[in-house]
């Protein structure tokens, strides 16, 4: 079993569209858990992050993480274009500062 | 303040070739990091650097991988001899040494083609 699962998608939104991002993971030791956008031939940036569970918001983003079903989530409102891009979960633990990536969510979001 | 950058961009390589990729972290970043990601797999990470120390060096696959870091500023990875399942897009990062451990600024990638 994969520590960190994603659905790959891919996944096409009508602009204006709520999208959801969903990552499930296996490592109860993960304490904080990252949202990356990744463009074409980009590196990942860093959407947003949280440590241990709850929710976090930032403008159309919205960052869930259940911790008791092992479950983070990525909201975004009112979708743009410009959010077509690639989104990646990330987890790490306290102890050591690797992060583990999920394999990748593939967003369109069309005009 | 300039990002993460990465050197060469791309780079097509035979089987049994060496090649050397070069990563300078942003200014004052004491972590550096190295992660990989081959066809249709996720990103792995392969070593972290503190300063010029490896501070964690558990994801490199082979000792065909070699991470230096001299004088804790920029970093390189060699690979020798290349093998066709090292092709992939190498990304490095970096951050500061006591603030935010997860915010890890990422580089463009380096695109490795081994043929």
């Amino acid at each position: 079993q994969k520590e960190v699962e994603q659905d790959p998608g891919p996944l096409s939104v009508p602009e204006g569209a709520i999208v959801s991002l969903n990552c499930t993971y296996s490592n109860s030791a993960f304490q904080y858990f990252m949202w990356y956008r990744q463009y074409s031939r980009k590196g990942p940036e860093l959407l947003m992050y949280t440590y241990s569970s709850g929710n976090k918001e930032d403008g159309r983003f919205t960052a869930q993480v259940d911790k008791s079903s092992k479950y983070i989530s990525l909201f975004i409102r009112d979708s743009q274009p410009s959010d077509s891009a690639t989104y990646l979960c990330a987890m790490k633990t306290t102890s050591y500062d690797k992060v583990i990536f999920g394999p990748g969510t593939s967003l369109s979001v069309i005009p | 303040e300039a990002g993460v950058t990465q050197f060469p961009s791309h780079s097509v390589i035979e089987k049994g070739q060496t090649v050397t990729l070069r990563c300078d972290p942003i200014s004052g970043h004491d972590n550096l990091y190295w992660y990989r990601r081959v066809m249709g797999k996720e990103i792995k990470f392969l070593l972290h650097f503190v300063k010029e120390s490896k501070q964690d060096e558990s994801g490199m696959p082979n000792n065909r991988f070699l991470a230096e870091r001299t004088g804790g500023t920029y970093s390189t990875l060699k690979v020798q001899p290349a093998e066709l399942e090292d092709s992939g897009v190498y990304f490095c990062a970096s951050s500061r040494a006591s603030e935010d451990p997860y915010e890890q600024y990422f580089g463009p990638g380096t695109r490795l083609t081994v043929t």
